[in-house]
Parts: structure tokens; C-alpha cells; sequence
């Protein structure tokens, strides 16, 4: 099956500090990867919808300034925390959707972040 | 807001039972599909389901879907300790956009 990574797996980072996660497809191209956010013992909540080349749909509540994404090529899509909260401490989860495969998206293995 | 809402919330059994999940759902869906989460890890897609079939069967995993009710039911059989996991469902819209709803937890004990 599809393969996607996730970089890092765990941040701790202080208060105010900016962190980038990256999700790549490893073995396919993604015109189209999607981040989650995931409180412990809850759903998955979609943040955000990523193009490849344009910019990123952001679902309602999600601030665009805040969570920051960029997918600027066809296998690596990034999402920038920026000025991190306690509150942002959560597990991010993407997903890449292959062209092929319209139905089905491919999770990576989640950034699990904590901010002090 | 959440698409599917899973029925049981938590679910413990005995190694060998059968464990049932029932899901509901809100709007109009072109497929549903059923995703396994162990404890802080990713999620693994299990088995899709189209809003056309009634019942898919893939292995120990058996999927109903009741359109006209508008909810989904994930059976596995035989269980095992290894099934102890988070089950989502999820409602593929028109738009192609998966929303979770909020998950069941499984525990099977050996």
C-alpha cells in the first residue's frame, strides 16, 4: 500500500515557539493531503485541505494564521504551528490522497506535539 | 461537525467474541469507510464500503450499510487481543472529504 511518513513523531516545545511538521508520500504523488488534529480519546477534526501549488482550504475554526500549510510539491506538505499554546498540544495527523486512488486517503502516522 | 457517531463508545470482550460497531450518520455519502487507530499511533483504513453495496466482507471484517438509515455497522469475528484499538467510521461526501465520527473503543481481553 501507499506509504506516509510524518516528521517529527513527537515535539515538546515551550510556549511561543513556531513548529513545522512535514508529511510526505513516500512511494506516490499527492496533489491533495489533508491534516487532522486529534485531542486524546476524541475523533479526528479536518484543519485543513492542502493543493498542491495553490493555497490550503481551511475548514471553519481553524485559523489560517495560526496553522500554517504548505504544500509545495507533489510529496511534501507542511503544517507550521505558529507561536504555540498549551492549548495546540495535540496529535496532528495527515493523509495524502494518490490521484489513482480518488477514495482513499493514506494516514501518516501522526506528530503527537506539547507545548509547555 | 462530525459525520458518523459510533455506537458503543467503549467495548470490552472476551478473546473470541464477536465485536459489533455501529455507526450514524448525517449527510448524503458516496462511501463509508472504517479506520483502526492503536493508542497514539495512525490510523490503518480497514475496508470501504459504497454507497451502492449493503454488506463487504474483508477477512474477520464484516460491513453493513443501511442507506435509508443512514448507518454503518463493523463486525469482527473471532476476536483477538491484537484487535484492542480506536475503530472510526468515516463518510466519504461528494466533495471527497473524510469526516470521523467518534470512534469506538475495543478492548479484548486474552
Amino acid at each position: 500500500g501507499a506509504v506516509v511518513s510524518q516528521h517529527p513523531s513527537w515535539v515538546i516545545c515551550k510556549s511561543g515557539t513556531s513548529v513545522k511538521i512535514e508529511c510526505r508520500s513516500l512511494d506516490f504523488q499527492a496533489t491533495t493531503m489533508f491534516w487532522y488534529r486529534q485531542f486524546p480519546k476524541q475523533s479526528l477534526m479536518l484543519m485543513a485541505t492542502s493543493n498542491e501549488g495553490s493555497k490550503a482550504t481551511y475548514e471553519q475554526g481553524v485559523e489560517k494564521d495560526k496553522f500554517l500549510i504548505n504544500h509545495a510539491s507533489l510529496t511534501l506538505s507542511t503544517l507550521t504551528v505558529t507561536s504555540a499554546h498549551p492549548e495546540d498540544s495535540s496529535f496532528y495527523i495527515c493523509s495524502a490522497r494518490r490521484p489513482q486512488s480518488y477514495n482513499e486517503q493514506f494516514f501518516g502516522p501522526g506528530t503527537r506535539l506539547t507545548v509547555l | 461537525s462530525q459525520q458518523g457517531e459510533e455506537d458503543p463508545q467503549a467495548l470490552s470482550i472476551q478473546e473470541g467474541e464477536n465485536a459489533t460497531m455501529n455507526c450514524s450518520y448525517k449527510t448524503s455519502i458516496n462511501n463509508l469507510q472504517w479506520y483502526r487507530q492503536n493508542s497514539g499511533r495512525g490510523l490503518v483504513h480497514l475496508i470501504l464500503i459504497r454507497s451502492n453495496e449493503r454488506e463487504k466482507h474483508s477477512g474477520r471484517l464484516r460491513v453493513t450499510l443501511d442507506t435509508s438509515k443512514k448507518s454503518s455497522s463493523l463486525l469482527i469475528t473471532a476476536s483477538r487481543a491484537a484487535d484492542t484499538a480506536s475503530y472510526f467510521c468515516a463518510g466519504n461526501n461528494a466533495g471527497n472529504m473524510l469526516t470521523f465520527g467518534g470512534g469506538t473503543r475495543l478492548m479484548v481481553k486474552p
